[in-house]
This record gives structure tokens, C-alpha cells and sequence, in this order.
């Protein structure tokens, strides 16, 4: 059974950082292309950042194209999203997810909530 | 970025097929691979439909997808007050190297 745990959401300052893991396990890692999307509260999902199963190809959507990095960590199976400038509209909940064959979503953690608030 | 399209709501009654649409608003359209999802507020979405029409194993055949030139289609047969939820749609824009989500679609079991 895939099984996607994300852990590192909590409340932080504007302007501040935040580093998002996410640990894999009943999967073939290495050959599965990642991505986090969110859900502002009360909102609807937005794809976030996605990175190829190789770390060759890093995604990101334009609203956190130049704040937020994704990475991954192949040995452990671990995915990451280092966030820093983090804004109020950044507040959400975000969810790794797995891509199957080139399609997004097909396996997803539970979430873990980030709040920018001063 | 490309936008995808959905009516915010819809509803049926129990038994009921139900049909949510997705408008793509690029020329290209036609050539994305359309997912569905559906999601409960507060835990982790779920995958119904991949590549327009493909059902993912576990996934009942009542939900079924279809695409037709600038709009792709989530139908929901057999409905059930457990599909009471909010469904949305997503393609790869590949000029923008990004997925696009629509804004989803709270469907109501009345």
C-alpha cells in the first residue's frame, strides 16, 4: 500500500521560512515523479511545485516561482519543499502527491497546514 | 496560464447520473490528459478518472470520464450520498510547465 506522510506545517511569520517533508513508502520512489499542491482554506487545490523522479526537472507554479524549492531525497525516499518569503496567501494546506506515468495525483499524504501569520 | 472551467455546484438525488464539465480555455486543449479528483475538506483527494477517461483500480465504474474538443466531462452515475463532495479537474499546461486545476465543483446529494 502507498502510504505519502507529510509533516512540517506550522504557524510562521511573513517573510519567514519553512522546510515541508514528505516521506514515501510502497512505492518505486526513484520512479515516481512528485509534486505538492494546496488548499487555502475554503478554497480550491492548486498545483504548487512538481519535480521529475530523476531531480532533472524542477515545476513551479507562478505564484511561488522564485520563493519555494523542491527537492528530493531518492536513498530515503524523501520529498521536500523548502519555502521561504512566505506570504498570508501561502496559509494552506499542502499535500504531497505522486505522479503515475506522467499523471499527477494518482497516490496522496494527508496534509499538513501552514500558517503565515504575525 | 491556461484556465480550466467548472460550475461551482451541481446536485442530483440518490440513483441519479450527474454530468460535471470541464472547460479548457486554451487552442490545445483538446490534446491534455485530464484528471478528476475527488475531495473531502480536510483529508488527503482522490484520484477518479486520469488521461480524459482511465479509471484508476478501486475506483468505482459509476464515475467515468469523456472528453470532446474544449471540454472534458466527469459523469456520476448511481448516485450515492457518499459522492457528496467536491470534485475538480486538472491538465498539464506544457507552455507554462505546470498543472492547472479548475475551481471545482461542491456536488449536493439532495
Amino acid at each position: 500500500e502507498v502510504e505519502l506522510l507529510e509533516s512540517g506545517g506550522t504557524l510562521v511569520q511573513p517573510g519567514g521560512s519553512l522546510r515541508l517533508s514528505c516521506a514515501a513508502s510502497g512505492l518505486t520512489f526513484s520512479n515516481s515523479a512528485m509534486c505538492w499542491v494546496r488548499q487555502v482554506p475554503g478554497k480550491g487545490l492548486e498545483w504548487v511545485s512538481g519535480i521529475s523522479d530523476s531531480s532533472i526537472y524542477t515545476f513551479y507554479a507562478e505564484s511561488v516561482k522564485g520563493r519555494f524549492a523542491i527537492s528530493r531525497d531518492n536513498f530515503n525516499n524523501m520529498l521536500y519543499l523548502q519555502m521561504s518569503r512566505l506570504r498570508a496567501d501561502d496559509t494552506a494546506i499542502y499535500y504531497c502527491a505522486a505522479y503515475v506515468d506522467g499523471s499527477m495525483g494518482h497516490y496522496w499524504g494527508q496534509g499538513t497546514l501552514v500558517t503565515v501569520s504575525s | 496560464q491556461s484556465v480550466l472551467t467548472q460550475p461551482p455546484s451541481a446536485s442530483g438525488t440518490p440513483g441519479q447520473k450527474v454530468t460535471i464539465s470541464c472547460s479548457g480555455s486554451s487552442s490545445d486543449f483538446g490534446s491534455r490528459r485530464v484528471n478528476w479528483f475527488q475531495h473531502l475538506p480536510g483529508t488527503a483527494p482522490k484520484l477518479l478518472i486520469y488521461s480524459d477517461y482511465q479509471r484508476p483500480s478501486g475506483v468505482p465504474d459509476r464515475f467515468s470520464g469523456s472528453k470532446s474538443g474544449a471540454s472534458a466531462s466527469l459523469a456520476i452515475s448511481g448516485l450515492q450520498s457518499e459522492d457528496e463532495a467536491d470534485y475538480y479537474c486538472a491538465a498539464w499546461d506544457g507552455r507554462f510547465h505546470a498543472w492547472v486545476f479548475g475551481g471545482g465543483t461542491k456536488l449536493t446529494v439532495l
